[in-house]
């Protein structure tokens, strides 16, 4: 299984303000995702991170608001921009290995706006 | 478009007590099945899968059937624990290389 370092684990951050969070992995990986859940909500996907191109969105998420870079086969970045404290929520990456059927998940972000 | 329904939460149990999640989905294909356990304040771990009709996930204790003819994948437990006090989700896979598609999600709570 792939094993996902996801940053920062929590933070607090001031309305207006944009915050990157990272995720790495240890291994080359096909497919990264991310994901976000909302206070005792499921999780809603936010977006494909693609290697080297344009991620993409899903309806309702636009990359004004949540630009996605994804450099290589190993690393992706999630930006949460112009935060509100609607954005509160943990965000979540994830991935899937060629020749597996399941995604592996990184422990979270968990975000406070204020 | 493909979709999971899990049932409504939350479920409170004691322990030693039997368990059983309904998971009901949709998919145009033949998609993969899983469960994936959330303990508070942590991401999400897989607890169990199945690829195929009839195929039975097990783990920890945990069980839940491919079930095509009635579109369900429930999980089963026959004794929980305290240490089970999770959110469980199911989810589905339709096609490789997409994101999985998730229920809302089921709270347990297990009292001693």
């Amino acid at each position: 299984s792939a094993v996902i370092s996801q940053k920062p684990s929590r933070d607090i951050c001031q309305r207006g303000t944009s915050l990157t969070i990272q995720c790495q992995v240890d291994s080359q990986v096909t497919m990264m995702f991310w994901y976000r859940q909302q206070p005792g909500q499921s999780l809603t996907l936010i977006a494909t991170a693609n290697q080297g191109s344009e991620a993409t969105y899903e309806s309702g998420f636009v990359i004004d608001k949540f630009p996605i870079s994804r450099p290589n086969l190993t690393f992706s970045t999630l930006t949460v921009s112009n935060m509100s404290p609607e954005d509160s929520s943990i965000y979540l990456c994830s991935v899937r290995t060629g020749g597996r059927t399941e995604a592996f998940f990184g422990q979270g972000t968990r975000l406070t706006v204020v | 478009g493909d979709s999971v329904t899990q049932m409504e939460g939350p479920v409170t149990l004691s322990e030693e007590a039997f368990l059983t999640i309904n998971c009901t989905y949709t998919a145009t294909g033949y998609p993969s099945l899983f469960w994936y356990v959330q303990y508070p304040g942590e991401g999400l771990q897989l607890l169990l899968k199945a690829t195929k009709a009839d195929d039975k996930g097990s783990n920890k204790g945990f069980e839940a059937t491919y079930r095509k003819e009635t579109t369900s994948f429930h999980l089963e437990k026959g004794s929980v624990q305290v240490s089970d006090s999770a959110v469980y989700f199911c989810a589905l896979s339709d096609q490789a290389g997409t994101a999985l598609i998730f229920g809302k999600g089921t709270t347990l709570s297990v009292s001693s």
